[in-house]
């Protein structure tokens, strides 16, 4: 069974720039989730999908944005990129439904520079 | 609001050696309790995790923790240390309501010393 995918696995921006970032899920996952990591702040929740719907949100600034699409793969956004925003971005499927788990498989993860 | 907080950022053990990561946790309502490993360039990989019933909880790799209500604590410990368990190890909190985001806390550096 394939594991999380994510794409692109690297990638070198400058600010004012926008990024996309996908996330393939486990095959039968309906949830992804979106974190993000960083040295300074830990691992931090962005957004959590689920049916197309995001059900969650955490504290970020609504340059951060996602979607899931009708075959639960998730896309993330960041637009006028900041240098701050240079970390580690992780997307986590699971069997979520109508009750959490807590229990996430994790991608390799989106390493994001700007410079 | 629930919280996690992990003691100690670095954590150095000689292999062989017993292996305790320390973790407290702040929750108003029964929480679910989890352990999560990073190796290097990887994403996280859960270990196990406390929801109800057992308090003492076996994982992965020979890894287990007890969920200590009294002392809102969830220990990760291993009574042998090996040098491939060397990684960063995160604890989590997740809430039984409706909320599906994990918080994490801020990681130990588990090094192993030959």
């Amino acid at each position: 069974k394939a594991g999380v995918t994510q794409t692109p696995r690297y990638l070198i921006k400058t600010r004012g720039q926008q990024v996309t970032l996908s996330c393939s899920p486990i095959s039968g996952h309906r949830s992804v989730s979106w974190y993000q990591q960083t040295p300074g702040q830990g691992l931090q929740f962005l957004f959590e999908y689920f049916s197309e719907t995001q059900r969650n949100k955490g504290n970020f600034p609504g340059r951060f944005s996602g979607r899931q699409f009708s075959n639960s793969r998730s896309e993330m956004n960041v637009s006028t990129l900041e240098l701050g925003d240079s970390a580690l971005y992780l997307c986590a499927s699971s069997l979520e439904a109508r009750k959490p788990t807590g229990e996430l498989f994790f991608g390799e993860g989106s390493r994001l520079t700007v410079l | 609001a629930q919280s996690v907080t992990q003691l100690g950022s670095h954590v150095s053990v000689s292999e062989g050696a017993l292996v305790l990561l320390r973790c407290n946790y702040s929750s108003s309502v029964p929480p679910y309790l989890f352990w999560y490993v990073q190796y290097p360039n990887q994403g996280l990989q859960l270990l196990l995790k406390y929801t109800t019933g057992a308090t003492l909880v076996k994982g992965i790799n020979g890894f287990e923790a007890e969920f200590k209500k009294s002392e809102t604590s969830f220990h990760l410990t291993k009574p042998s240390a090996h040098m491939s368990d060397a990684a960063e190890y995160f604890c989590a909190v997740i809430t039984s309501d409706s909320s599906y985001k994990l918080i994490f806390g801020s990681g130990t550096r588990l090094l192993v010393r030959p």
